[in-house]
């Protein structure tokens, strides 16, 4: 297990098509967490997951915007109707709440999705 | 309202000099706090990690301290080298493990 791992790393889009990222956390993490990050800025926190439950989702995340972890495991965000705004970083990040290691490797990030719509 | 707040927001400095960052914060009830480092592209790294009850942690040439207090912490770096040019968020969690991101500082390292 090398850590959190996105896909794809890069995905080009024509505005009003739909998109879906994929996002394997640290396998045992029971939290999954999506975030936007926008050049120049800190990530901007989208919706979170313990184990299969999403149990947390910002007002940034539209009626455009769908998350899933289905068996607990794996997530994906999907964005319907991309738009010129949704050009961004998609940042994926995995922690084990009540773990021993917590406070040790608890919070880790994946290298992100690069969202461009044109 | 939890705020994380991060000083100066880029830096420019010289390969191989010492470099001091800031970060503020307001998160309450307060649980750590976590200084990334984020290469243009990719995603956060973590460097440290500290608990309410230590104020000072090291990571090589990276040394962060912790001032409950006052609720400010420092990320030092010291003998800079190129690679460490990127960005530097401060992430402080609440009890309740809700994360607060800082907008980070931008560090550029010139040979």
């Amino acid at each position: 297990d090398t850590g959190v791992s996105q896909n794809p790393r890069h995905k080009i889009t024509k505005r009003g098509q739909n998109v879906t990222f994929r996002c394997d956390p640290i396998s045992e993490h029971n939290r999954l967490y999506w975030y936007r990050q926008t050049l120049g800025q800190g990530p901007e926190f989208l919706t979170y997951f313990q184990n299969e439950a999403q149990l947390e989702k910002s007002r940034l995340l539209s009626d455009r915007f769908s998350a899933e972890r289905p068996k607990g495991s794996f997530s994906t965000l999907e964005i319907q109707r991309t738009e010129q705004g949704d050009s961004a970083m998609y940042l994926c990040a995995s922690s084990n709440i009540g773990g021993r290691d917590y406070l040790n490797y608890g919070y880790t990030f994946g290298s992100g999705t690069r969202l461009t719509v044109v | 309202k939890n705020q994380v707040e991060q000083s100066p927001q880029s830096l420019i400095i010289l390969e191989g000099k010492n470099c001091t960052l800031q970060c503020n914060y307001t998160v309450s009830p307060f649980s750590n706090l976590r200084w990334y480092k984020q290469d243009t592209g990719r995603g956060p790294v973590s460097l440290t990690i500290m608990t309410f009850s230590e104020n000072t942690k090291s990571n090589g040439r990276y040394t962060a301290t912790l001032d409950a207090d006052t609720k400010q912490s420092s990320l030092h770096i010291t003998a800079s080298q190129l690679s460490d040019s990127a960005s530097y968020i401060c992430v402080v969690s609440d009890s309740r493990q809700n994360f607060v991101f800082g907008p980070g500082t931008r560090l550029s390292v010139l040979p």
